[in-house]
């Protein structure tokens, strides 16, 4: 079991709003300013969507943000693209780990 | 430009160790700050933090794995190597090493990833 709670799934129609979220403990996500989220296309590596909360990578649109609020951090992508259809991780620094993942996101995009 | 590929067995059998290289170029593992990571997946599940060097030779371990991982490195060959013994089927994942990206000692971020290799355990 991660240590980071995400849904499992999540959709959305072109153009839409969507948020994902990942929720720990004071441990972890509620304890610090650094949490990750990678997108993962299918037979691909990770990539590096947002640090430290809400920093966004040169090169990542700014229709991804990142925020946090207590112990839930949370992912939005706004103006949803066919190619945003991906799997998103969340991570974070914890108190007992330098990293823990989240169980990951499958966002489709109707 | 940083670029990070893995290299290693395709198949190892239960209780065998498994060597797993990085060979990395564009930036040295020799500069402040500098560090290198590996993260697993398994088959349709989800991302793993294993292990991570730093330019120091500084280790830090998956607590829930530390007995059975080691991670070293040769600045000279910019490569960084990941052990891991005793392989059982759970450990059949895709393995990837990445760049830790530059920010507070401690603290674990990866801006770039090589393109991972499957590891299948089996007998």
């Amino acid at each position: 079991q991660s240590a980071l709670t995400q849904p499992a799934s999540v959709s959305g129609s072109p153009g839409q709003s969507i948020t994902i979220s990942c929720t720990g403990t004071s441990s972890d996500v509620g304890g610090y300013n650094y949490v990750s989220w990678y997108q993962q296309h299918p037979g691909k590596a990770p990539k590096l969507m947002i640090y430290e909360v809400s920093n966004r990578p040169s090169g990542v649109p700014d229709r991804f943000s990142g925020s946090k609020s207590g112990n839930t951090a949370s992912l939005t992508i706004s103006g949803l693209q066919a190619e945003d259809e991906a799997d998103y991780y969340c991570s974070s620094y914890t108190s007992s780990s330098p990293l823990v993942f989240g169980g990951g996101t499958k966002l489709t995009v109707l | 430009q940083i670029t990070l590929k893995e290299s290693g067995p395709t198949l190892v059998k239960p209780t065998q160790t498994l060597t797993l290289t990085c060979t990395f170029s564009g930036f040295s593992l020799s500069t402040s700050g500098v560090g290198v990571g590996w993260i697993r997946q398994p088959p349709g599940k989800a991302l793993e933090w294993l292990a991570l060097i730093y330019w120091n030779d500084d280790k830090r371990y998956s607590p829930s794995l530390k007995s059975r991982l080691t991670i070293t490195k040769d600045t000279s060959k910019n490569q960084v190597v990941l052990t891991m013994t005793n392989m059982d089927p759970v450990d059949t994942a895709t393995y990837y090493c990445a760049h830790r990206r530059q920010q507070r000692l401690g603290v674990l971020v990866f801006d770039y990833w090589g393109q991972g290799t499957l590891v299948t355990v089996s007998s």
